[in-house]
Formats: C-alpha cells, structure tokens, sequence
C-alpha cells in the first residue's frame, strides 16, 4: 500500500507551543503535500516538497523529507487556537498522477 | 486568489438514483481530479482527468461513475445508481500540471460535496 501514514494519531498542545507531525509512506515518491482539514469541511493545500528537497518553509510550517526514511514532518511553530484541525500528509507516488492520503493528525491548540 | 468550487455543498438522494456533482477547477489547470472520504476514513483517490479523457482511475472508479468536461470550465462527476455505501464527501481537486513531472505541481482542492445516500 502506497498510503501515509500520520503519528500522532491525536496531539493536544498549548496555544505558543510547536506542534510535530510525522508522516510515513512505503514507495519511491515524487513530491509530498500536506493539507489542512477543518472538521467536516475542505482540504486546504498547505505546502509540497518535491522528493529532491530535504526542507521547505513557508510562514510558520516547516516541511522536512527523508526520502531514505520515508519519512517527513510537519512543524507549526508559535501554535495558535486557529490551527486547530486534521492535518494530512498526501504522497504522489512515482509514475502516477494521483495522491494518497494519510490517516491525519487531529491537532488540537488549547487558548 | 482562485479556487475551486462545487455545488452542491449537500445533496441527499435516494439509493438507485442518479446524481452528478460539479466542479469549477482552478482556471488554468489542465489537470483535474475527483476524491472521496467516507465519513471518519481517509481521503481517497477516484479518477484524474486530462485533455478530455481519464489518465487514470482507481478500483472504486466502478462502472457506476463517470467523469465529464461539459463545457470549458465545469468538471462533473455522475453516479448513475447510487448505493449507501457512495454515502460521502466528494472532492474535486485540479493541477495546474501533473504530479509526475520534475516540477510536481500542487493540487488544490475544492470545499467539497457531501453526498447522503438514503
């Protein structure tokens, strides 16, 4: 199975804290997206990183890839009560034009 | 910035009735794409869809579904005999290239369609 897979599956922090979530997958990729979820609502794009890429930033999320690990992390520093959602890790794998998606992480930020 | 939408937010139907759900993709995207989550699941993959055919498409992408580009901006997806188990919600998404080039383009997606099947 190509799918993600997230830890944790649930993570409750305070509102200043930095939440890691952490992504696996099994087969050779070529980039890997993480989404946003809102209960019950849309798949917001929050950033890719491209199997030849180690690290991406953008604002206060911090991507990393280890494609040797198969693995990659998603950092939101400085947390607010707004970021709290389902995050989801979502892999294209090599050759195919599609993404699977991960089991998600309900981050939860306490004011 | 631009975005892709879908009507209806919500649509309830009657099992073995037919139903498509629309999708305007993002303007210049040429890539298009339809996912659903069953309710507490992970998102998973249907169909893709580019210059007027399907690329590619997964084993949920039965006999029963079916994709089409009416005209230049909507993107639909039919159910033809709708089954509890199609009870979802449906996202569009669309690229403005294709994942598998060097360049890995992102796929945004729409606020979803949350179809009942009763």
């Amino acid at each position: 199975s190509q799918q993600g897979e997230e830890d944790p599956q649930a993570l409750s922090i305070q509102e200043g804290e930095n939440a890691t979530m952490n992504c696996s997958y099994k087969t050779s990729i070529n980039n890997l997206q993480w989404y946003r979820q809102n209960s019950g609502r849309g798949l917001v794009h929050l950033i890719l990183i491209r199997s030849n890429e180690r690290e991406k930033h953008s604002g206060r999320l911090r991507v990393t890839l280890d494609t040797s690990k198969k693995s990659s992390s998603l950092l939101i520093t400085a947390s607010r009560a707004a970021d709290t959602a389902s995050y989801f890790c979502a892999t294209g794998k090599t050759g195919a034009n599609n993404l699977f998606f991960g089991t998600g992480t309900r981050l939860t930020v306490i004011p | 910035e631009p975005e892709v939408t879908q009507t209806p937010s919500h649509q309830v139907t009657q099992m073995g009735q037919e139903v498509i759900l629309r999708c305007v993709p993002i303007s210049n995207h040429l890539y298009f794409y339809w996912y659903r989550q069953i309710l507490g699941q992970k998102v998973e993959f249907l169909v893709s869809f580019y210059n007027n055919e399907i690329s590619e498409k997964s084993e949920i992408f039965d006999d029963q579904f079916s994709v089409e580009r009416p005209d230049g901006s909507n993107f639909t997806l039919k159910i033809r005999s709708t089954k509890l188990e199609d009870s979802a919600m449906y996202f569009c998404a669309s690229s403005e290239g294709p994942l598998t080039s060097g360049n890995s383009y992102e796929q945004y997606f729409g606020p979803g369609t949350r179809l009942t099947v009763t």
